[in-house]
């Protein structure tokens, strides 16, 4: 089993400033997933992050917004650039096959 | 393409109703596995069932049970005696491939209203 925080687990930002939220596992593991949950929509996934090599990002997601980090095997970071009010979302972190989620960051932009 | 269907957006019941949350999947993978998730308000995804794609037995945990009917694509979620505790959003989900590595494709979840 997994273990997932999050930090911040609530933010309130302002229109084109940057936030970066931080996930951390309590053990190792090879992927880590980001998603992205609009309010009242399902989760999308943004980018899938291996430790030693650039994210991978999905259709309709760029690394100059959401830079990912993933400095080690248990922890990883997803920044939200220049935010927007379409911003305003949960984002969680994930591993092994979905069947371990954080707890989600909660933003929202003004 | 990968793609999860969960036609029903809202359901509304009253206690001790039994419900069925239904889920339709696509995908060209032989080997893949079935999720199933619940958000309730407070907004964590709770985790409730993973299934593979060669294993159609059907499974019963408590008052939830899980059809799993490959010939139909279709995974659906039953619960029963339902409870107010039970409304929460409910989203399925579908792997790609089988690895501990694959990214999750959602459903658009099922609002679930359980009255007392």
């Amino acid at each position: 089993s997994a273990v997932i925080s999050q930090k911040p687990s609530r933010d309130i930002c302002q229109r084109g400033t940057s936030l970066t939220i931080q996930c951390q596992v309590d053990s190792q593991v090879t992927m880590m997933f980001w998603y992205r949950q609009q309010p009242g929509q399902s989760l999308t996934l943004i980018a899938t992050a291996n430790q030693g090599s650039e994210a991978t990002y999905e259709s309709g997601f760029v690394i100059d917004k959401f830079p990912i980090s993933r400095p080690n095997l248990t922890f990883s970071t997803l920044t939200v650039s220049n935010m927007s009010p379409e911003d305003s979302s949960i984002y969680l972190c994930s591993v092994d096959q979905g069947q371990f989620f954080g707890p989600g960051t909660r933003l929202t932009v003004l | 393409a990968q793609k999860v269907t969960q036609a029903q957006t809202e359901i509304s019941v009253v206690e001790k109703e039994d419900v069925t949350l239904d889920c339709v999947y696509e995908t060209r993978d032989t080997t893949y596995y079935l999720f199933w998730y619940k958000q309730p308000p407070s907004g964590e995804l709770v985790f409730l069932i993973r299934r593979n794609s060669f294993d159609e037995q059907n499974e019963i945990s408590g008052r939830y049970s899980w059809n799993f009917q490959k010939s139909t694509s279709s995974f659906n979620f039953t619960i029963t005696a339902s409870q107010v505790v039970d409304s929460a959003v409910y989203f399925c989900a579908l792997s790609e491939g089988a690895g501990a590595n694959s990214k999750l494709t959602f459903g658009k979840g099922i609002t679930l209203s359980v009255r007392p």
